[in-house]
């Protein structure tokens, strides 16, 4: 088993362009999300799914958008980056609901907008 | 936004020495309190998933403890290993799966 995986590892974006990082799961795991992480600061909870063809929002998701069109992926896009959404983003999963269920993380993407 | 703080912020210890460091967390509305183990240039690793007033958990040399009445987890290392080091994380639940708060971490260096 992969696990999660991420992809791409590293991207430069300059502002205003659009990208969409993808996550993979091969566990069979019905809930999903995206972090992203910034110094100085705890993970931040983006946008979750709680199955296929669900979205919800997280904590932080202005300029995000995120897609579930299959049980195994979620991607999260940004339409148009700006400087800000310079960060690393952490994907996970868990079988379940994520309060009493181990979250497994993917290894992170790194993303600078200039 | 929720206060989780974790102390120290880092530390240094030597190998075979114990430690433990500690996340305090509001005491209302407690759901979980999970521990993660987050080497560099790896994914953060669950550690314990903790989710009743006095559970105490072990894996190993780790062991971790709960006081949800007065907000605070204690993560304890029985004789510190150089691999044991990385940066300890945890991550309160409020609510449901979506009121999660993380906290910044300790970062523990083990000198051999």
């Amino acid at each position: 088993n992969a696990g999660v995986t991420q992809t791409p590892k590293f991207r430069v974006l300059k502002t205003g362009q659009s990208m969409t990082l993808l996550c993979a799961q091969d566990m069979n795991h019905e809930y999903m999300y995206w972090y992203r992480q910034d110094p100085g600061m705890g993970l931040r909870l983006i946008h979750y799914s709680v199955g296929e063809g669900t979205t919800a929002k997280g904590e932080v998701p202005d300029g995000y958008n995120v897609s579930r069109l299959k049980k195994q992926n979620f991607l999260l896009g940004l339409e148009s980056a700006a400087p800000s959404q310079t960060s690393v983003y952490f994907c996970a999963s868990s079988k379940t609901s994520g309060t009493s269920e181990t979250q497994y993380f993917g290894p992170g993407t790194r993303l600078l907008v200039l | 936004i929720l206060n989780v703080e974790q102390s120290p912020q880092s530390l240094h210890v030597q190998e075979g020495d114990s430690t433990n460091f500690t996340c305090s967390f509001p005491s209302s509305n407690f759901y979980a309190l999970h521990w993660y183990r987050w080497e560099t240039a790896k994914s953060p690793e669950a550690l314990f998933v903790m989710t009743l007033n006095g559970d105490e958990k072990k894996k190993g040399r780790i062991s971790a403890t709960l006081n949800t009445k007065e907000g605070y987890s204690y993560l304890y290392i029985k004789g510190s290993q150089p691999e044991d080091s990385a940066t300890y994380l945890c991550a309160f639940f409020s609510g449901g799966y979506q009121k999660v708060t993380f906290g910044t971490g300790t970062k523990l260096q083990v000198i051999p």
